[in-house]
């Protein structure tokens, strides 16, 4: 079983409205937790790192939670565009490696 | 370019053929690591290289794959044999310090692998 789930595994939105993801992570001993963005035929590129003090953290329309006793994170986007299209992936590290989710594919639609 | 550049972009091999992957990673990043990308998955840890040293190479799912960095810049990973199931996409990531647990992985574009 992977030790970082994602839901949901797709999503179709129209341009301008908002969407959460979610990431339930079994890791131990807990590190950080990164969001990645990986567009189409593109490597992964970071959006988020939280540790395991901080609660939210933003990066622009991106904002990312953390519940550190829950092992939940989500990843809220607001006034989606067309180019939030992509994979979104959750990652968490412990002392070594790092885990990833198997990403939410996000459809922005005009 | 100032990011991780891998090439070929996309190869296609024949079953039982040996294919080798490049990756430039940035310049000065100590670490470097592979990953493989199956479609519709998040990547899976292949191997990682602090400069010119091997030190993990875990990930690595059989002896058909094989992967170097011997000047402690540019990284070849070369699969042997190739079956389909190797068909997927291998991502390279640097990193600029030494495995520190918040240290950013930038990722290059991947290079797509079909096993015919």
């Amino acid at each position: 079983k992977n030790q970082v789930e994602q839901s949901p595994q797709s999503l179709i939105i129209l341009e301008g409205k908002n969407c959460t993801l979610q990431c339930n992570y079994t890791v131990s001993p807990f590190s950080n937790l990164r969001w990645y963005k990986q567009d189409t035929g593109r490597g992964p590129v970071s959006l988020t790192i939280m540790t395991f003090s901080e609660n939210t953290k933003s990066n622009g329309r991106y904002t990312a939670t953390l519940d550190a006793d829950t092992k939940q994170s989500s990843l809220h986007i607001t006034a989606s565009q067309l180019s939030d299209s992509a994979s979104y992936i959750c990652v968490v590290r412990d002392n070594n490696d790092m885990r990833f989710g198997a990403g939410t594919r996000l459809t922005v639609k005009p | 370019g100032a990011g991780v550049s891998q090439s070929p972009r996309y190869k296609v091999a024949k079953r039982g053929q040996d294919v080798a992957l490049r990756c430039d990673p940035i310049s000065g990043h100590v670490s470097l690591f592979w990953y493989q990308q199956a479609l519709g998955q998040g990547p899976e840890f292949l191997t990682y290289f602090q400069n010119e040293a091997q030190l993990d190479k875990s990930g690595l799912p059989s002896d058909r794959f094989f992967a170097e960095r011997p000047e402690g810049s540019v990284s070849t990973l070369k699969i042997q044999r190739t079956q389909q199931e190797d068909s997927a996409v291998y991502l390279c990531a640097s990193s600029l310090n030494v495995g520190g647990t918040t240290d950013t992985q930038y990722f290059g574009p991947g290079t797509r692998l079909t096993v015919l």
